[in-house]
Formats: structure tokens, C-alpha cells, sequence
């Protein structure tokens, strides 16, 4: 069965310093991971997707299939990033989506 | 102003009686969903449609129906049998081809029972 685990509720991190969020998959197949977050009074929306391996607003996030794990990671956290983030795994050949119970990241100054 | 809506922002349900969650889309795209968001429990998967006149139970259908006669539309009904109703409801849609599986959400509907 596919199962996403995001493993802390909170992060709480000050402004300057490393930010890191976990993201472990459980998946039979060829996996297509997602992260998307959702700012305060804002909708849910694409951060980054890990096929297109981009940097997207300094956060970066490689697939490690041995670990089975998509951490999403930005070397120096401001403050606009406090916001619910949700890791998410393709659950079909359609788009259906899997996602996790979601991490809220709190940037304080 | 393209994208997906959501009505209404709030609504209030009464105890045995059903209640319609509108979702409209005009990005074009086949595939919409409805996700239930509670706190600490994240997106859970209500239902889903892939194309017109199709649709799928997703792992908490219990207590929910939809429809899909629109490509635009995909209402979203909580029935009396739905006995925990009350949370934050989103939509979403994507499309099927090059650049699909992103999906798109609306600003949700926040369901409260009186």
C-alpha cells in the first residue's frame, strides 16, 4: 500500500538557519514525489516536484529511493516560509495523490 | 480569472440534513478531486473523477456522494450519514497530459454542524 509519513507536526527554526523536512515513502513502484504548501490565508500549492529537480524559492528536495525518502531542504530559512508544507506521492497512473499529515514550519526572527 | 472555485466559504449544516459543496474549474482539466483536511491527519482522498460521467471512491467516501455530469463541475454532497462532518473541504483538478499530476486546488469550504 502507498503510505507517506512526515514525520514532525512542528518545526520551529530561526531565521538564518538550515531548515529541514522529512518525507518517507512507502511504494511498490517507480515513485513521483511532490511537495506543496499551503501559507497562511493561501491555497494549497506546488512547491516542487521531484522530476523537474528544481530550486524553488531556495528549497531543494532529492529522491532517495534506498531511503525511500524525499526530504525537502533550504540551507537558510526567512521568514515567509513559516507555512504547512505536505509531502505527496502518485498513487496511480491517473495523478491520484498521496499525501502526508503535513509538517507546519515556523521561521522565527 | 482562471482557476478553481470553491462556494461556499462557510457553511453550517443541521443534524440529518444534507448539504452541497460546490467545486468549478475552467483550467480544462479531466481529473477533479475532493480532499478533506483535519488537523494532524493532513489530505485524505473523499473522491475523485477522471473524466465526465466517471467517478471513484477515494479511502474516506463513506458518508459523501458526488457527480460529475460537467467537465467544469464537480459538487460534492455530505449526507446525514456523514456523521463527522465538520472540517475544511478543498477541490482540486489536473490535467491528463504533459505537465499533468500537478494539481490545482481551490480555496476550500469550511463545514461546520450547528
Amino acid at each position: 500500500a502507498q503510505r507517506v509519513t512526515q514525520p514532525e507536526k512542528l518545526l520551529s527554526v530561526f531565521k538564518g538557519a538550515p531548515v529541514e523536512l522529512k518525507c518517507n515513502y512507502s511504494y511498490s513502484g517507480s515513485p513521483e514525489l511532490f511537495w506543496y504548501v499551503q501559507y497562511s490565508r493561501q491555497r494549497l500549492q506546488l512547491l516542487l516536484r521531484h522530476i523537474s529537480r528544481e530550486s524553488i524559492k531556495g528549497f531543494t528536495a532529492d529522491l532517495n529511493k534506498g531511503e525511500t525518502s524525499f526530504h525537502l531542504k533550504k540551507p537558510f530559512a526567512q521568514e515567509e516560509d513559516s507555512a504547512m508544507y505536505y509531502c505527496a506521492l502518485k498513487a496511480d497512473s491517473w495523478g491520484k495523490l498521496q499525501f502526508g499529515a503535513g509538517t507546519q514550519v515556523v521561521v522565527t526572527p | 480569472d482562471g482557476g478553481i472555485t470553491q462556494s461556499p466559504k462557510y457553511l453550517f449544516r443541521k443534524e440529518g440534513q444534507n448539504v452541497t459543496l460546490s467545486c468549478e474549474q475552467n483550467l480544462n482539466h479531466d481529473a477533479m478531486y475532493w480532499y478533506r483536511q483535519d488537523p494532524g491527519q493532513g489530505l485524505r482522498l473523499i473522491y475523485y473523477s477522471q473524466i465526465v460521467n466517471d467517478f471513484q471512491k477515494g479511502d474516506i467516501a463513506e458518508g459523501y456522494s458526488v457527480s460529475r455530469e460537467k467537465k467544469e463541475s464537480f459538487p460534492l454532497t455530505v449526507t446525514s450519514a456523514q456523521k463527522n462532518p465538520t472540517a475544511f473541504y478543498l477541490c482540486a483538478s489536473s490535467s491528463s497530459g504533459l505537465g499533468g499530476n500537478i494539481q490545482y486546488f481551490g480555496a476550500g469550504t469550511r463545514l461546520s454542524v450547528l
